[in-house]
């Protein structure tokens, strides 16, 4: 149980384009997911805090209008790189947080790796 | 600004060596997680660990937090090629937030 996926695994994209990433939680309800993105060799850093029928919540030096995020349903968030460029490219990794029956632990999904030529 | 500060960065050791990560701070937690990462996946969690001085096993993996609930420790016994990854520690950030911050992670490398 607890299995968070992600699509698309991979993309590549031009400068100036949108890129749309989905995070789900395929066997439990999440009211909250959160995305990271990891460059080569670093940690994870926290982007925002997605929750489930509200506006998502951005860490300091995160653009929102350029990382937008939707949590439409207790199993999907999703976030869109608005107008793309080469310094967006990095990992992406999500993560949904479970209830009370998975300790409210934190479950990740396998991440996108997203490049923009 | 609570840091979780790991160390070793980098560790290159020979298949059945023991080795050590650590992971401290000068904040307290209620909690601290220790993560796995092999590259292009996410990372997996391997333990939690709640009370101060508290040990908990899975196989040759060993983690330990302290009396103080400020650091972590990860052993591993034997290592095999298998085990070779990006460990993570993460801690929740203060203030009842769920908000989880990492450390910089410890590359192993276990060579065969």
């Amino acid at each position: 149980g607890a299995v968070v996926s992600q699509h698309p695994s991979w993309v590549i994209c031009k400068s100036g384009t949108s890129v749309k990433i989905e995070c789900r939680s395929l066997d439990f309800q999440a009211t909250t997911m959160f995305w990271y993105r990891q460059f080569p060799k670093q940690s994870l850093m926290l982007m925002a805090t997605s929750n489930e029928g509200s506006k998502a919540t951005y860490e300091q030096g995160v653009e929102k209008d350029k990382f937008l995020i939707n949590h439409a349903s207790l199993t999907l968030s999703t976030l869109t790189v608005t107008s793309a460029h080469p310094e967006d490219s990095s990992f992406y990794i999500c993560s949904a947080r479970g209830d009370r029956s998975q300790s409210y632990e934190q479950y990740f999904g396998p991440g996108t790796r997203l490049t923009v030529t | 600004t609570q840091l979780l500060e790991q160390s070793p960065q980098f560790l290159s050791i020979q298949e059945g060596e023991n080795l050590t990560v650590y992971c401290n701070s000068s904040s307290v937690f209620s909690s601290l997680q220790w993560y796995r990462q092999e590259p292009g996946e996410g990372p997996v969690l391997l333990v939690t660990v709640v009370t101060g001085g508290e040990v908990k096993k899975l196989k040759r993996l060993t983690f330990q937090f302290g009396d103080a609930r400020k650091d972590s420790s990860l052993h591993i016994t034997a290592a095999q090629p298998g085990d070779t990854g990006l460990y993570l520690c993460a801690a929740k950030a203060q203030g009842g937030s769920e908000k989880l911050v990492f450390g910089k992670g410890t590359k192993l490398t276990v060579n065969p």
